[in-house]
């Protein structure tokens, strides 16, 4: 039972455009959600995250937005650069309970020239 | 330099035989994390250690087995029972059990030959 789901494989935009990853969870408990990014034959990285108390949450060229009642995530890259193309997970936790993060399945970002 | 350390990275295994991947972190982190990487299924957990001579089973324990001697240490090992071994093993940490900000090592990619 996949709990944290990433249902776009892929993503393809242009640099200096706008990139949004999404993200939707199952789990009406999670309360804390994280973005990592990784690349290919290394660790994740982690990128950004928000907290259930938030709604948005931005560090420079990233932003993160949180729906709680439609139980959904994302992720906004602006402007795109050819250094973000990377697979991005989202993650959720149910924190303070002693869980362990969740992972989705991932979505790999392209930016193309 | 604090981080984790993942070896080998590249390791080929003949089938029928175990085969123990090393990850070494000098972080102080108290606990540490297993997590497997197939196509379109994202990270999961295979064992996790909260502290130093305790291990849990995560989602996809069967067929591996780990130790925990040492803060520093927590070794996996694939064995002959796990039947899909090929994928990509990442290992992690963070500072106790409750905090989320995870630090994966850059992961060991293992063939079934």
């Amino acid at each position: 039972d996949q709990q944290v789901k990433q249902n776009s494989p892929s993503l393809s935009v242009q640099e200096g455009r706008i990139s949004i990853l999404n993200c939707d969870y199952t789990n009406s408990m999670f309360d804390y959600f994280l973005w990592y990014k990784k690349y290919p034959a290394e660790g994740p990285t982690f990128l950004i995250s928000i907290s259930s108390i938030k709604d948005k949450n931005e560090d420079g060229r990233f932003t993160v937005f949180l729906n709680k009642s439609a139980k959904h995530l994302s992720l906004h890259i602006v402007p795109s650069q050819p250094g973000d193309s990377a697979v991005y997970f989202c993650a959720a936790i149910l924190t303070g309970g002693g869980n362990k993060l969740t992972f989705g399945t991932g979505t790999q970002l392209k930016v193309e020239l | 330099d604090g981080g984790i350390t993942q070896s080998p990275k590249y390791l080929f295994r003949k089938e029928g035989q175990n085969v123990t991947l090393s990850c070494e972190q000098n972080l102080n982190h108290d606990a540490m994390y297993w997590y497997r990487q197939d196509p379109g299924q994202g990270l999961r957990l295979i064992y996790y250690s909260q502290i130093v001579n305790d291990f849990q089973k995560g989602d996809i324990a069967e067929g591996y087995s780990v130790s925990r001697e040492k803060k520093e240490s927590f070794p996996l090992t694939v064995t002959s029972a796990q039947k899909n071994p090929t994928a990509f093993y990442l290992c992690a940490s963070s500072i106790n059990w409750d905090n989320y900000g995870y630090t994966f090592g850059s992961g060991t990619r293992l063939t079934v030959v």
